[in-house]
């Protein structure tokens, strides 16, 4: 069955970074994209971009451009975002889902996982 | 950009009973590009109805979707207990994909 499982929760520093990653598995990992959504605590839904796994093309939210990066490594089918210069605001738990692609509508869903930026 | 806003921000209903959940964007926008997500406590969001009226796969049909334009509705024709939870409509074409800030649907 298809499954996305992301790596454990995270506690930095301000102006630090932080690497998220998402496993999957299940089916063919090039064959969809993975979206990245973000939910600060009692908060709605953030929408932070998407990754083409097959060409590495991306698309990122305004507000993260220059800060975000998504990757990933076909051998091991995970998929990774890294955000740099974290603030407080970026305390949230962030989920990757698989996406079909071009129209990016998710059908899969990871645990999430909590970032913590505290001092 | 285009904003989305839910309302209300909150609704209060009975098991059995029909909801109806409003999103409205600040400029008209294509059918196509309207998705409703419900999200439980502690859970990932999950995706309802693409295209404004399409059900995702596994969705009951007592999930509806309809509107055009600015104003967008999803309707749960008779609650049932598991409906209970934080819905969020979300511009699903273009860039960017904001979600609005949701409706918690909860139990009077």
């Amino acid at each position: 069955q298809v499954q996305l499982v992301q790596s454990g929760a995270e506690v930095k520093k301000p102006g630090a970074s932080v690497r998220v990653s998402c496993k999957a598995s299940g089916y063919s990992f090039t064959a969809y994209d993975i979206i990245w959504v973000r939910q600060a605590p009692g908060q709605g839904l953030e929408w932070m971009g998407w990754m083409n796994p097959d060409s590495t093309n991306t698309g990122y939210g305004q507000k993260f451009r220059g800060r975000v990066t998504m990757t990933r490594d076909t051998s091991i089918t995970t998929a990774y975002m890294e955000l740099s210069y974290l603030s407080s605001d970026d305390t949230a738990v962030y989920f990757c889902a698989r996406a079909v692609r071009n129209d990016l509508l998710p059908d899969n869903w990871g645990q999430g996982t909590l970032v913590t930026v505290s001092s | 950009e285009i904003v989305l806003t839910q309302s209300p921000g909150t609704l209060s209903l009975s098991p059995g009973e029909r909801a109806t959940l409003s999103c409205r964007a600040s400029q008209s926008m294509s059918r196509n590009y309207l998705a409703w997500y419900q999200q439980k406590p502690g859970q990932a969001p999950r995706l309802l109805v693409f295209a404004t009226s399409n059900r995702a796969t596994g969705i009951p049909d007592r999930f509806s979707g309809s509107g055009s334009g600015t104003d967008f509705t999803l309707t749960v024709s008779r609650l049932e207990p598991e409906d209970f939870a934080v819905y969020y409509c979300q511009i699903s074409g273009g860039t960017p994909r904001t979600f609005g800030q949701g409706t918690r649907l909860e139990i009077k």
